[in-house]
């Protein structure tokens, strides 16, 4: 099972809307509605952002939103702060082994 | 509040063997799957494992088949991850996870993540 495909990185300027796409395939994203998406500043365990496409988890900013088109998963952050700097990396359960299945991972910097 | 510490960085040569802890506070420690997750430096994040704590099953990453152990101690609430025949592809951040939604209905969901343990394998 290879590594879901992102951008290596996205950048934008405060207040800005950014999307990050996450292609992987019919085995994995086009095939479960199973896709999460987490941010991970340097040194700090990944935080859950999105869960199930497009779902938020209590207390995660409504700038943050995630939608999914066949084998692509992507990830907006709209209204670009400062606090969004960070790597991003979607992941998909895959029914198979391995179950889950990361992104490359992506760079977002505010210009 | 959910809580997961892991222990601290292990610094091991290549053949050895390192086993990683994670205790777990704050809701009840057979109710939920745990999951880890390593990853290398600079790299991305890759899935390792997963245990029901309640029964003791596992499931593990073909990469690490005949390699991985993963157990866990309800007395204590905690997660054990050992990790044998260690080579330098094994140097990682070591992260145990908690899946959402009690074992019986699993979300595939992974909100809850402990510190890190830093391992790292050189001669």
């Amino acid at each position: 099972q290879s590594a879901l495909t992102q951008p290596a990185s996205v950048s934008g300027s405060p207040g800005q809307s950014i999307t990050i796409s996450c292609t992987g395939t019919s085995n994995d994203v086009g095939g479960y509605n199973y896709v999460s998406w987490y941010r991970q500043h340097p040194g700090k365990a990944p935080k859950l952002m999105i869960y199930d496409v497009s779902n938020r988890p209590s207390g995660v900013s409504n700038r943050f939103s995630g939608s999914k088109s066949g084998n692509t998963a992507s990830l907006t952050i709209s209204g670009l702060q400062a606090e969004d700097e960070a790597d991003y990396y979607c992941s998909s359960y895959t029914g198979s082994s391995p179950p889950y299945v990361f992104g490359t991972g992506t760079e977002v910097t505010v210009l | 509040q959910v809580q997961l510490v892991q222990s601290g960085a292990e610094a091991k040569t290549p053949g050895a063997s390192v086993k990683v802890s994670c205790k777990a506070s704050g809701y009840t420690f057979t109710s939920y799957n745990m999951h880890w997750v390593r990853q290398a430096p600079g790299q991305g994040l890759e899935w390792v494992g997963i245990i029901n704590p309640s029964s003791g099953f596992t499931i593990y990453a073909q990469t690490f088949q005949g390699r991985l152990t993963m157990t866990r101690d309800t007395s204590t609430s905690t997660l054990y991850m050992e990790l044998s025949s260690l080579r330098s592809e094994d140097t990682a951040m070591y992260y145990c996870v908690r899946e959402e939604g009690f074992i019986s209905a699993p979300t595939k969901i992974f909100q809850h993540w402990g510190q890190g343990t830093l391992l790292t394998v050189s001669s």
